[in-house]
C-alpha cells in the first residue's frame, strides 16, 4: 500500500514550457486535490475532484489544468510555466469529506526559470 | 471563501513547557477543524481534528479547543519535546469546494521551535 505517489519529486522548467505532475493513490479514495506551498503562504488549493470525471477549481486555479479519468489518478498540468509557479506542489486524497483526513504525497518541487 | 488566520508565525518554547497556537476562521458554517504537522522537507500529516459538536478533544500531549461563538480554535501541546519542532497548520473547510475535507483552507503556518 503505497498511499499517495507523486512524480517527479524535482523539476526545473523554462518559462513557457508545459509539464504534467503525476499523482496516484491506491487507497480507493474518492476525493483528491492539489495544493501549492509557498514560504509564508501555507497550503493553497489549486483544483480538487470529488470523483472520476468531476473536477473543480480551488483558490488559485489559473495556469493549471486537471482531469480525473480514473479514481486512482489526478494529474496536474502546467500549460505555459511562469516563474510565479515556482513552488512545492502536494497532491492529497481523502476517503470522504465526513472522515476528513487528507493523505498527502511527498511533494514535487518545481522551479521555473 | 473561508479566511483562516493563524498566530503566531513563529513560537519558541523551552523543552518541557507548553505551546499554544491559535486560529480564527470566517465562515460560521464551518464544522471541521484539523491540525497538520509538517516536519522539515516532509509532507503534512494530520495530528488531531475536531468537529463542531464538541468543544475540546485530547490525544496524549496534544489537545484542540474550539469556540464556535468566537470562531476560533487552538492547538495545545504540553510537555514539549524536541520532536515537536515542526511547522503546524490549522485548516477549515473551504466553502468553494462544498465544505468538505477534500478542499481545505489552511492557515499560513506556525514554526514551533523547541529549545533544549
Amino acid at each position: 500500500n503505497a498511499g499517495v505517489t507523486q512524480t517527479p519529486k524535482f523539476q526545473v522548467l523554462k518559462t513557457g514550457q508545459s509539464m504534467t505532475l503525476q499523482c496516484a493513490q491506491d487507497m480507493n479514495h474518492e476525493y483528491m486535490s492539489w495544493y501549492r506551498q509557498d514560504p509564508g503562504m501555507g497550503l493553497r488549493l489549486i483544483h480538487y475532484s470529488v470523483g472520476a470525471g468531476i473536477t473543480d477549481q480551488g483558490e488559485v486555479p489559473n495556469g493549471y489544468n486537471v482531469s480525473r479519468s480514473t479514481t486512482e489518478d489526478f494529474p496536474l498540468r502546467l500549460l505555459s510555466a511562469a516563474p510565479s509557479q515556482t513552488s512545492v506542489y502536494f497532491c492529497a486524497s481523502s476517503y470522504s469529506r465526513a472522515i476528513g483526513e487528507l493523505f498527502f504525497g511527498e511533494g514535487s518541487r518545481l522551479t521555473v526559470l | 471563501g473561508e479566511n483562516v488566520e493563524q498566530h503566531p508565525s513563529t513560537l519558541s518554547v523551552q523543552e518541557g513547557d507548553s505551546a499554544v497556537i491559535k486560529c480564527t476562521y470566517s465562515d460560521s458554517a464551518s464544522n471541521y477543524f484539523p491540525w497538520y504537522k509538517q516536519e522539515l522537507g516532509k509532507r503534512p500529516q494530520l495530528i488531531i481534528d475536531i468537529r463542531s459538536n464538541v468543544g475540546e478533544k485530547k490525544d496524549q500531549r496534544i489537545a484542540v479547543t474550539l469556540n464556535k461563538t468566537a470562531k476560533h480554535f487552538s492547538l495545545h501541546i504540553t510537555e514539549t519535546q524536541p520532536e515537536d519542532s515542526a511547522v503546524y497548520f490549522c485548516a477549515a473547510p473551504d466553502p468553494i469546494s462544498g465544505g468538505g475535507a477534500d478542499g481545505l483552507t489552511f492557515g499560513k503556518g506556525t514554526h514551533l521551535i523547541i529549545q533544549p
